[in-house]
């Protein structure tokens, strides 16, 4: 089984300031973990996926995230924030064995103030 | 690729009544999956799909609910009848094939609301 924790169901930050959106996961075998962005009235878009490659991963819109095994996590990160970051944040799990369906976290909203 | 396809964007309705939401997945994707979003719940896997068998249904909350997929290109939800308690965002996603852990491409939701 595989489950993901999203620390802080808010987060604020005024912009040009640093994003960090927290996430860690929990799996019996190693995993592929996710970041999907939802704008308000959208679906979900993929932001960036860790599929055992690249410990640092990038991805759209200036985001990145780096997998640490050591602390089960995969925080999301970007230096500056833009107004137009302002959505709601879901990291997501699966198992890299195959077989297994995607596993969300409760999700983070991220608000940008000028 | 126009993407995953769903319709209608918006329903309402009343407690009683069918609704029947609908899916067209990516060309080529061999699974197909509905999640419901609500605030309290978060993302909710209710049932999917491989190569058109239903793989897991044990989301789906009550025998009210139910799903089909008659062909690849062609998915249905449908709740009947209808309570308030059902209101939400129902998303449908699409992946290449459930066996290899990729990402899933989601539709733009079906936002019901059951008065």
């Amino acid at each position: 089984a595989q489950s993901v924790t999203q620390l802080g169901s808010h987060v604020s930050v005024s912009e040009g300031a640093l994003v960090l959106l927290r996430c860690n996961y929990s799996s019996s075998v190693p995993p592929y973990l996710f970041w999907y962005v939802q704008y308000p009235n959208q679906g979900l878009q993929l932001l960036l996926k860790y599929t055992s490659a690249a410990t640092l991963v990038k991805g759209i819109n200036g985001f990145e995230a780096e997998f640490k095994k050591s602390e089960t996590s995969f925080h999301l990160t970007k230096p500056s924030a833009h107004m137009s970051d302002a959505a709601e944040y879901f990291c997501a799990v699966i198992l890299n064995s195959g077989y297994s369906t995607l596993t969300f976290g409760k999700g983070t909203m991220l608000l940008v103030s000028p | 690729d126009a993407g995953v396809i769903q319709s209608p964007r918006h329903e309402v309705t009343e407690m009683g009544q069918e609704v029947t939401l609908r899916c067209k997945p990516i060309s080529g994707h061999n699974s197909l999956f509905w999640y419901r979003q609500t605030m309290m719940r978060g993302l909710e896997l209710l049932i999917y799909f491989n190569n058109n068998v239903p793989i897991d249904d044990s989301g789906m909350p009550e025998d009210r609910f139910s799903a089909k997929m008659p062909n690849a290109s062609f998915s249905t939800l449908k709740i009947q009848p209808s309570e308030p308690r059902d209101s939400a965002v129902y998303f449908c996603a699409s992946s290449l094939d459930y066996s290899l852990p990729y990402g899933y491409t989601f539709g733009s939701g079906t936002r019901l609301t059951v008065v």
